[in-house]
């Protein structure tokens, strides 16, 4: 379902290493996931997805883990930059026939990377 | 990649007047568009959905008669923020749905900052 967080969880980092982001997601009939990242004052932008039919995903420098038995999703970042501050949610959806449904969102997690 | 674009970024009215914002799909036909409300360090909140040629389905809550949506063709959706008020200041972000089957995803635009004195 959706959740509206009134307190962002925040992750530091240093730059160079790896960040690992998680998300509990609250339907077992979702089968699409997507995270985004979303800059200050920015809309979100599309990192990555995933189905349900697959428990790991790899982009660039992105890998996402689904684990549909405890409900997680995770969002792996390698040798983080500073570029990579940002918030980052993820959001779950159902397909309706060949149609996603709307998406919800998670709370957001706040990932700063210093120097 | 697909490309959502909005406008204005930025607004600033007097309590009272209407605003309107534009969420366009630039290289892509977005049949559905999706608008959100997004207060500081929260997470988004869908507002409608917009189905171009049909009304907008609106969540629990918003005031349809409010937030004005239209979506007249397959790149462009309107929100009209109508009578605003301060308590409508916030960030409004919109998404186009790039497609059905496997392709299926959202695309957010940048946001738009509306304040209202």
């Amino acid at each position: 379902g959706e959740s509206v967080g009134l307190h962002l969880p925040t992750l530091s980092v240093q730059e160079g290493d790896n960040s690992i982001i998680n998300c509990a997601y609250s339907n077992s009939a979702s089968d699409y996931f997507i995270w985004y990242k979303q800059e200050s004052g920015k809309g979100p932008q599309f990192i990555i997805d995933i189905r349900s039919n697959m428990d790991k995903r790899q982009g660039q420098r992105v890998t996402v883990l689904l684990n549909k038995t405890v409900k997680h999703l995770s969002l792996q970042i390698a040798a983080t930059q500073p570029g990579d501050s940002a918030v980052y949610f993820c959001a779950e959806a159902k397909k309706k026939g060949s149609t996603l449904g709307r998406l919800y969102f998670g709370r957001g997690t706040q990932l700063t990377v210093w120097p | 990649g697909a490309v959502v674009s909005q406008h204005p970024s930025r607004v600033i009215c007097k309590s009272g007047t209407s605003v309107k914002i534009e969420c366009r799909s630039l290289d892509f036909q977005a049949t559905t568009m999706f608008w959100y409300r997004q207060f500081p360090k929260q997470s988004l909140m869908l507002m409608a959905t917009s189905n171009e040629g049909s009304k907008a389905t609106y969540e629990q809550g918003v005031e349809k008669d409010k937030f004005l949506i239209n979506h007249a063709s397959l790149t462009l959706s309107t929100l009209t923020v109508t009578s605003a008020h301060p308590e409508d200041s916030s960030f409004y972000i919109c998404s186009a749905r790039t497609g059905t089957g496997i392709t299926d995803t959202q695309y957010f635009g940048p946001g738009t900052r509306l304040t209202v004195l």
